[in-house]
């Protein structure tokens, strides 16, 4: 089993609706929680964080962690075009190392 | 400017040659990072290292070795390049802190012949 799992995509939505983005690890253990997006050929860059079991929303993105049951997703509101990338989870705990997902990719279409 | 740069972007090269690929950071942070990231694998951790007296092996260090010059630089070398480190490798720095947030540099493209 992978330390942490995403589905590689691509998820496809229309420009405007909601796009969810779905994690899941298999350390109990974990403390932190990031999504990375990563454009094609760019650097991951941090958008969201998150440490605590509910929500936690930043403009557009809403990240949600659950850790009786070891997933944390990212949620995307008027999703838009210029969202289409690779949004990566990264999880860690006090070893201060993160372990990524491979990614998974999102497409916009307008 | 940028808070963390890598040089050189882009390098060619040829089997056997050594390869060094330099990260500079001015975010003053006492930890970098360097990691890879081949299609389908995601992004692999190379070496660490938390201040200028400590390195770490990551989870794919044969082949690679690191030095700390400095606070702000962290270089890695390729001594003998194979074909397989044909990578996109990032170097990423964060704060001596709980949160371990991550911020990464532009990334070099090394393609080895």
């Amino acid at each position: 089993q992978k330390e942490v799992e995403q589905n590689s995509g691509p998820l496809s939505v229309p420009e405007g609706a909601i796009a969810s983005l779905n994690c899941t690890y298999s350390d109990r253990g974990s403390q932190s929680f990031f999504w990375y997006r990563q454009y094609s050929g760019k650097s991951p860059e941090l958008i969201m964080f998150i440490y605590s079991n509910g929500d936690k929303e930043d403009g557009r993105f809403t990240a949600q962690l659950n850790k009786a049951s070891q997933y944390v997703s990212l949620l995307i509101r008027d999703s838009q075009p210029s969202d289409s990338a690779t949004y990566l989870c990264a999880v860690t705990k006090y070893s201060q190392k993160l372990v990524f997902g491979t990614g998974t990719r999102l497409l916009v279409s307008p | 400017d940028a808070d963390v740069t890598q040089t050189p972007r882009n390098r060619i090269t040829k089997t056997g040659k050594r390869i060094m690929l330099e990260c500079s950071q001015t975010k003053g942070h006492d930890r970098m990072y360097w990691y890879r990231q081949d299609p389908g694998l995601g992004l692999r951790l190379i070496y660490y290292s938390f201040d200028v007296k400590d390195i770490n092996k990551g989870e794919i260090s044969d082949g690679y070795s690191v030095s700390r010059q400095a606070q702000a630089k962290f270089s890695l070398s390729l001594e003998s390049a194979i074909p397989n480190q044909t990578a996109l490798y990032f170097c990423a720095t964060c704060a001596s802190d709980d949160r371990n947030e991550q911020f990464f540099g532009p990334g070099t493209r090394l393609t080895v012949l």
